[in-house]
């Protein structure tokens, strides 16, 4: 069955770090991936999608992913993260979610 | 602002009770999905529409229904309500038919409570 698996529950970085979530798919075929931002209280924003073509896109808010097919992974990274990117993350291929991984940012 | 809109925002119940949230797509777009976001089951998903006919089914209790009218709005209807229904449910919207690589735009949520 098709699954999308987020391995960190919870990442706390420094405001300016680097950052790196995880994700891994399970899909035979072309996996159609996204990745989404969730603040407190609100509905799904999207960041960036991935359906084919370049393995590396670019999204909103500074945000990037990479797919690689070799490692079933589509892991979404941010150069420098602000404090207001603070929120939780999910990825997701079509319709199956990850878990979810909550970002805070230390001051 | 994703252009799908939930009504209504908050709604609070009792068990045994039945209700019904509301979604409107984003202009244009066909296909309607339901998803349930619990703190122990993370986000799932319950069912789809596109242009008025059910196209997929996931993890719906039987408990649950819902539909899209002419109009594409759709509305999910829950009954015989239980404490575990409490929630926050989705409705996202999409261009395409399933089975095509769409981009899902997602409304702000109905948080549900059961008391």
């Amino acid at each position: 069955a098709q699954s999308v698996t987020q391995p960190d529950i919870h990442i706390t970085v420094s405001e300016g770090a680097s950052l790196e979530l995880r994700c891994n798919y399970s899909y035979g075929a072309t996996p159609y991936l996204f990745w989404y931002v969730q603040s407190p209280g609100q509905g799904l924003q999207l960041l960036l999608k991935y359906f084919s073509g370049d393995t590396l896109v670019q999204g909103i808010k500074g945000f990037e992913a990479e797919f690689k097919r070799s490692q079933s992974s589509f892991n979404l990274r941010k150069p420098s993260v602000h404090w207001s990117d603070a929120a939780e993350y999910f990825c997701a291929s079509k319709i199956i979610f990850g878990s979810g991984t909550r970002l805070s940012i230390r001051p | 602002d994703s252009g799908v809109t939930q009504t209504p925002k908050h709604l609070i119940t009792a068990t045994g009770q039945r209700v019904t949230l509301r979604c409107s797509p984003r202009s244009g777009d066909l296909s309607v999905y339901w998803y349930q976001q619990s703190l122990d089951q993370g986000l799932q998903f319950l069912i789809q529409y596109y242009n008025g006919e059910e196209r997929a089914k996931g993890n719906i209790l039987e408990r649950f229904s819902a539909q899209q009218f002419p109009d594409l709005h759709s509305e999910l209807n829950l009954s015989s309500l239980e404490l575990g229904d409490s929630a926050l449910y989705f409705c996202a919207s999409s261009v395409n038919p399933p089975g095509a690589g769409d981009t899902q735009y997602f409304g702000p949520g109905t948080r549900l409570t059961v008391l």
